[in-house]
């Protein structure tokens, strides 16, 4: 099966800067898709990130805020945008294959 | 209501017990039913997959879907302290979506 590999692991920022996480997959995928876990909750969908097209984004989340790269079929980005506490969380970048295959996360403290 | 809903929990059961956990799902349309496990500090990990209504066994682990009732449950049987973790509920839709649920936290007590 696919291989995820993330980036930072952890990080801790300040309020008002941004952050780009990367996530590269060892093998071509079509989608690439960015999950929200904040703490003591399950996992919110961020958006679907298709090569060579715009990122699609759930409700409740907008480009301006989270935007998404995908350049390739085994890289893409997410960039949390002008940080608040509330975007303290673990984030994580996954593909499909029989279920959903996460990668390590990476654990967001904005202080 | 949330579209996936699961125990609140914990759930703590003795070493050598079985663990039930329990799911709803209010969409119809759900085709893919999974389980995953996370531990502590650690990425949700796929355990358990279903697609159709009856019992689906592997190992220690039987996942059980009735799409009637939309209900799918994960049996844990000869439970292990090293099963103490989070269970996540998860349902994927025709068009690829998943949702997940918030989670049930098992503990088993050697």
């Amino acid at each position: 099966s696919a291989v995820i590999s993330q980036k930072p692991s952890r990080d801790i920022c300040q309020r008002g800067t941004s952050l780009t996480i990367q996530c590269q997959v060892d093998s071509q995928v079509t989608m690439m898709f960015w999950y929200r876990q904040q703490p003591g909750q399950s996992l919110t969908l961020i958006a679907t990130a298709n090569q060579g097209s715009e990122a699609t984004y759930e409700s409740g989340f907008v480009i301006d805020k989270f935007p998404i790269s995908r350049p390739n079929l085994t890289f893409s980005t997410l960039t949390v945008s002008n940080m608040s506490p509330e975007d303290s969380s673990i984030y994580l970048c996954s593909v499909h294959t029989v279920g959903v295959l996460f990668g390590q996360g990476t654990r967001l403290t904005v202080v | 209501q949330k579209e996936v809903e699961q125990n609140s929990g914990p759930l703590s059961v003795p070493e050598g017990a079985i663990a039930s956990l329990n799911c709803t799902y209010s969409d119809r349309g759900s085709q893919s039913f999974f389980w995953y496990r996370q531990y502590s500090g650690k990425s949700p990990e796929l355990i358990m997959f279903i697609y159709s209504n009856g019992d689906k066994e592997d190992g220690r682990f039987t996942a059980q879907l009735n799409k009637a009732s939309q209900y799918v449950s994960l049996l844990i049987r000869d439970s292990q302290p090293s099963d103490s973790a989070t269970y996540l509920c998860a349902v994927r839709t025709n068009a690829g979506k998943s949702t997940f649920g918030d989670g049930t936290t098992l503990t088993v007590k050697p």
